[in-house]
């Protein structure tokens, strides 16, 4: 099956902790993405990467960090210094033509959750 | 800066109406536009894409149309279904980057 898996499901942080949220594409695409869904929001985006090796701030990056080592996976570590980590999190991606008219696929989400 | 604007309130519409959200953008001039459905705790996916220079598309009972000139996009549901029961999202590309904004989605609930 072709498509973007992230994981966990669930992810439960302790104050100060740092985690990691996964995700893969087996989709070939180029660029990828992670955004941020807040109840009664829209989608805001984090970090973006357009090739490997190379990834762009979004609007809020503060307190997360990413890499892009590899062209299939694109992990997002929620750092300490994230005050407000609670939320819905979406990873994307696309093939990247930018005007070209891209589709992006999402994956399932982690809901990340402090205790 | 660019902004999309969508109807921050739930539509209830009786099932088999059409159901019709808006979607405004500010500053700005696309050179497409995107509608996603996103059901609750899910991803969203992907429905239509519009480009500047059609006026209306089509798939199966949804239909989009975009007015440059407004600023405006509808997205259309005919003969609607309880199972399209979603929140809708709008998205624009930014211009010169891979970046696409998104609406805060409208909630529609379709009533047997």
């Amino acid at each position: 099956d072709g498509g973007i898996t992230q994981s966990p499901k669930y992810l439960f942080r302790k104050e100060g902790q740092n985690v990691t949220l996964s995700c893969e594409q087996n989709l070939n695409h180029d660029a990828m993405y992670w955004y941020r869904q807040d109840p009664g929001q829209g989608l805001r985006l984090i970090y973006y990467s357009q090739i490997v090796n190379d990834f762009q701030k979004g609007d809020i990056a503060e307190g997360y960090s990413v890499s892009r080592e590899k062209k299939e996976s694109f992990p997002l570590t929620v750092t300490s210094a994230q005050k407000n980590p609670t939320a819905f999190y979406l990873c994307a991606s696309s093939t990247g033509g930018g005007t070209a008219g891209e589709t992006q696929y999402f994956g399932p989400g982690t809901r990340l959750l402090v205790l | 800066s660019q902004k999309i604007e969508q109807n921050s309130e739930a539509l209830n519409i009786q099932e088999g109406k059409t159901a019709t959200l808006t979607c405004n953008y500010t500053n700005y001039s696309p050179a497409y536009l995107q509608w996603y459905r996103q059901d609750p705790g899910r991803g969203p996916v992907f429905l239509l894409l519009i480009r500047e220079n059609e006026k209306e598309k089509r798939k199966e009972r949804l239909k989009v149309t975009f007015d440059t000139t407004l600023k405006q996009s509808l997205f259309h549901i005919t003969a609607s279904q309880p199972a399209d029961s979603a929140t809708y999202l709008c998205a624009l590309p930014t211009s010169g980057t891979y970046k696409y904004i998104f609406g805060t989605g409208t909630r529609l609930k379709v009533l047997a």
